[in-house]
């Protein structure tokens, strides 16, 4: 299976606690991003990157979410101290950003994410 | 004003029926226009991709742009109980980095 892989499928944690997901994006892929999907609503931008850099966060982003890329390859989200507001569908994108070519968008499964 | 309006349903129509999703937008600078078919529990697939006014047909799936009027649309033809899934629009200004999203319409396809 060469489409992005997100691990894990589902995840249940105990507010307070810090949970880390996984994001492994289409190898050729220079772009990633993650995205958070509540139920009867599209998915809301969080960040992403370029290679390994990170360019840009969601101003709604709290600064108890981190996310990295260390070698421009796979990623991962880590959310410290959840809320039950955070339980939500996880969402990680890869696409091929290069001037004069259409990015498209391609989505893994997501981690569902329920904080009890 | 949300950037993307798209009626959220729940539509729901038989067999072989024409199905005909919508969403309107704000921002005249978009340019490329997608369609995601997002079935339960699983992440959003991308069905259609243009970037011009008109219409970009594949297989039984019918895309249609009116800039002027800043609204697209997704036509089913011969719809199909597998048709049923949330069919999110998503735009961007260009080939930058910021993608959004409509709230996503419900299909659901009765045998």
């Amino acid at each position: 299976d060469t489409g992005v892989s997100q691990n894990p499928r589902h995840k249940i944690t105990k507010r307070g606690q810090n949970v880390t997901f996984r994001c492994d994006p289409i190898s050729e892929h220079n772009r990633l991003y993650w995205y958070r999907q509540t139920l009867g609503q599209g998915p809301e931008f969080l960040t992403y990157f370029q290679n390994e850099a990170q360019l840009e966060k969601s101003r709604l982003l709290s600064d108890r979410f981190s996310a990295e890329r260390p070698k421009g390859s796979f990623s991962t989200l880590e959310i410290q101290r959840t809320e039950q507001g955070d339980s939500a569908m996880y969402l990680c994108a890869s696409s091929l950003a290069l001037q004069g070519v259409n990015e498209k968008l391609f989505f893994g499964s997501g981690t569902q994410l329920s904080v009890l | 004003q949300k950037e993307v309006e798209q009626d959220p349903g729940p539509l729901s129509v038989p067999e072989g029926a024409i199905v005909s999703l919508n969403c309107t937008y704000s921002n005249s600078a978009f340019q490329y226009f997608m369609w995601y078919r997002q079935y339960s529990r699983k992440g959003p697939e991308l069905l259609m991709y243009t970037y011009s006014s008109g219409n970009k047909e594949d297989g039984r799936f019918t895309a249609q742009v009116d800039k002027s009027s800043k609204y697209i649309s997704l036509f089913i033809r011969d719809s199909q109980p597998s048709d049923s899934a949330t069919y999110l629009c998503a735009m961007t200004l260009n080939t930058g980095n910021q993608f959004y999203f409509g709230t996503g319409t419900s299909l659901t396809v009765i045998p």
